[in-house]
């Protein structure tokens, strides 16, 4: 079973500031690493696919990369809007598995 | 645009059975795997279950094989999670997800999920 970690988990950050969010998995999952957002009462959103494919409408100040175990999501200018957890996901192998969540908080 | 209405949650006491439904519209719900995602109160997503596209594969998270089970009706367009030895820590939201793909991949799309209460 393939475990991801999430680091950090929380973040207070200050409008218009680079927001960068890691995903590490207990062992490779080539690009097969997915990320989402949600907001507080909402259901999640897909952002980004395969570690680095971004989904069609979502806004270019978000970014996904890597690749093996290490990924990284950036949020570059955060807007008001991003506060919000935002959570991994890895279809590699199964189980299916999720990161624990990074909530990012607006200052 | 991709509906998915989730329905069947309620209060079910420790032990009993229930059974999620969801509607999809807006795709082709032959063509795409489906996924259970959980989120208890205050706690982070889980993955629960997935069916191929065709029903021909299902898989579980190890803490609801051999309780739950997913299934799909291609012909309604409707996905369904049986529950059965319902316990406490089973208490979430659960989602109904389209995958991306037919066989496993990312959640293309969530739907608003229905809240199951497993308490006596």
């Amino acid at each position: 079973e393939i475990v991801l970690t999430q680091s950090p988990d929380f973040q207070s950050v200050t409008p218009k500031e680079k927001v960068t969010i890691t995903c590490r998995a207990s062992q490779s999952i080539g690009s097969s690493l997915h990320w989402y957002q949600q907001k507080p009462d909402q259901s999640p959103k897909l952002l980004i696919k395969y570690a680095s494919q971004s989904f069609s409408g979502v806004p270019s100040r978000f970014s996904g990369s890597g690749s093996g175990t290490d990924f990284t999501l950036t949020i570059n200018s955060l807007e008001a809007e991003d506060a919000a957890t935002y959570y991994c996901h890895q279809s590699s192998s199964l189980p299916f598995s999720f990161g624990p969540g990074t909530k990012v908080d607006i200052k | 645009q991709v509906q998915l209405v989730e329905s069947g949650g309620g209060v079910v006491q420790p032990g009993g059975s229930l059974r999620l439904s969801c509607a999809a519209s807006g795709f082709t719900f032959s063509s795409y795997g489906m996924h259970w995602v959980r989120q208890a109160p205050g706690k982070g997503l889980e993955w629960v279950a997935f069916i191929r596209y065709d029903g021909s594969n299902k898989y579980y998270a190890d803490s609801v094989k051999g309780r739950f089970t997913i299934s799909r009706d291609n012909s309604k367009n409707t996905l369904y999670l049986q529950m059965n030895s319902l316990r406490a820590e089973d208490t979430a939201v659960y989602y109904c997800a389209k995958d991306g793909y037919g066989s496993g991949s990312y959640v293309h799309y969530w739907g608003q999920g229905t809240l199951v209460t497993v308490s006596s």
